[in-house]
């Protein structure tokens, strides 16, 4: 059983819609990150988060702790934007993150 | 400032052989990571280093996998006797000692076992 669970696994967006994904794990932990892969492999982490909310440019991230809970959202969705969203987390006193299987986003012009 | 490297990007390799795989850290980074994506999988675990302390290897798949982490600094990942499960991208990450929970990640090495 993962961990880290994501939804919805695909999403197909018009682009200047409003996104969200979602990430609900299962154990404490001490950071999140929000991590974007675009085809070809690279990763970007795009937040890291151990409470509340942060935002850069379009996108912002949301974390509720006491929920296990964690959300992205891209305002004014741009094609750019297409990519695989990955959430992972650092369980408390561990080493090591845990991966959800990503969110593939493919935003249409 | 340079990020994380690796090296080769791409590698195509027959069934049996061995490869290399290798990641330069962020300079001043004590932690480094190994971490794998098969096809349609998520990324997982292989094996962690924190300075000159024994490497944690709980996330090796097999006897197969191994990786050294020379001066503190560069880590090769080598498999041994490859597979064709072992197509992957493999991907590195590394870290400030006491901020692990800020991973800056490698571009990956695309491993392509045929």
């Amino acid at each position: 059983k993962n961990e880290v669970e994501q939804s919805p696994q695909n999403l197909t967006a018009q682009e200047g819609e409003f996104i969200t994904i979602n990430c609900s794990y299962s154990v404490g932990i001490s950071a999140l990150h929000w991590l974007q892969q675009h085809p070809g492999g690279g990763i970007v982490s795009l937040f890291m988060l151990s409470s509340g909310k942060k935002k850069h440019g379009r996108l912002i991230a949301t974390i509720n702790i006491q929920e296990k809970h964690s959300s992205l959202h891209i305002t004014a969705s741009h094609p750019r934007d297409s990519a695989v969203y990955i959430c992972a987390v650092l369980p408390l006193g561990g080493n090591q993150f845990y991966f959800g299987t990503g969110t593939s986003l493919t935003v249409i012009p | 400032g340079a990020g994380v490297s690796q090296s080769p990007s791409n590698k195509v390799t027959e069934k049996g052989k061995d490869v290399e795989l290798r990641c330069d850290p962020i300079s001043g980074h004590t932690a480094l990571y190994w971490y794998r994506q098969s096809l349609g999988q998520g990324l997982e675990f292989l094996i962690y280093f924190q300075g000159n302390s024994a490497p944690d290897k709980s996330g090796l798949p097999s006897d197969r996998f191994s990786a050294e982490r020379t001066g503190g600094s560069v880590s090769t990942l080598t498999i041994q006797r490859t597979q064709q499960e072992d197509s992957a991208v493999y991907l590195c990450a590394s870290s400030l000692r006491d901020k692990i929970y800020e991973q800056y990640f490698g571009p990956g090495t695309r491993l392509t076992v045929t």
